[in-house]
């Protein structure tokens, strides 16, 4: 089974508004990483949060782990429209992905 | 090199045709992993390997698929008696061990 959920499916927003999604996995974990995809194109990491870290931030990202809820979210601040993208959480033990989140920033 | 690389990046097979995806991944990393995404899914786990060592293989969909990386660093993932259902697109990613993970940019195997 997916290790990595991904929630809501789509997200659909306006430019400058903030988008949030959910990730929620199954097992322990050493830590959960999110990953973006353009139409078309490979995946590229955005940014990896250790179990032991509740909260770290890049840029226009910020990231939350709950280990006791085995879920994380992916807040992204001030969306613009290059940020049109796919959204997957993957886990590290077990290297699965969910089916992502599709946000679609309207300009 | 700058990132991991694929090749082809686009492959057409008749059903029933032996097909080998290459992977080039970066320099030094020990992981390696081999993932195929259908359209509008996410990438599905197929089998990793640290070193040359492959130590999961258990998303493999059946023993048409093989993969290797006999010297630790590129990495062959190769089908056999190609099928319409093997269409897809088959990433690879490499990574330090157990950290963030960096993905070629994929080939694209279409079964006719």
């Amino acid at each position: 089974s997916q290790q990595g959920e991904e929630d809501p499916q789509a997200l659909s927003i306006q430019e400058g508004e903030n988008a949030t999604m959910n990730c929620s996995y199954k097992t322990s974990i050493n830590n959960l990483q999110w990953y973006r995809q353009n139409s078309g194109r490979g995946l590229v990491h955005l940014i990896l949060i250790r179990s032991n870290e509740r909260e770290k931030h890049s840029g226009r990202l910020r990231v939350t782990l709950d280990t006791s809820k085995k879920s994380s979210s992916l807040l992204i601040t001030a969306s613009r429209a290059a940020d049109t993208a796919s959204y997957f959480c993957a886990t590290d033990l077990h290297r699965s992905f969910g089916a992502g989140t599709t946000v679609t920033v309207r300009a | 090199g700058a990132g991991v690389s694929q090749s082809p990046r686009y492959k057409v097979a008749k059903r029933g045709q032996d097909v080998a995806l290459r992977c080039d991944p970066i320099s030094g990393h020990v992981s390696l992993f081999w993932y195929q995404q259908a359209l509008g899914q996410g990438p599905e786990f197929l089998t990793y390997f640290q070193n040359e060592a492959q130590l999961d293989k258990s998303g493999l969909p059946s023993d048409r698929f093989f993969a290797e990386r006999p010297e630790g660093s590129v990495s062959t993932l190769k089908i056999q008696r190609t099928q319409q259902e093997d269409s897809a697109v088959y990433l690879c990613a490499s990574s330090f061990l157990e950290s963030e993970q960096y993905f070629g940019p994929g080939t694209r195997l279409t079964v006719t």
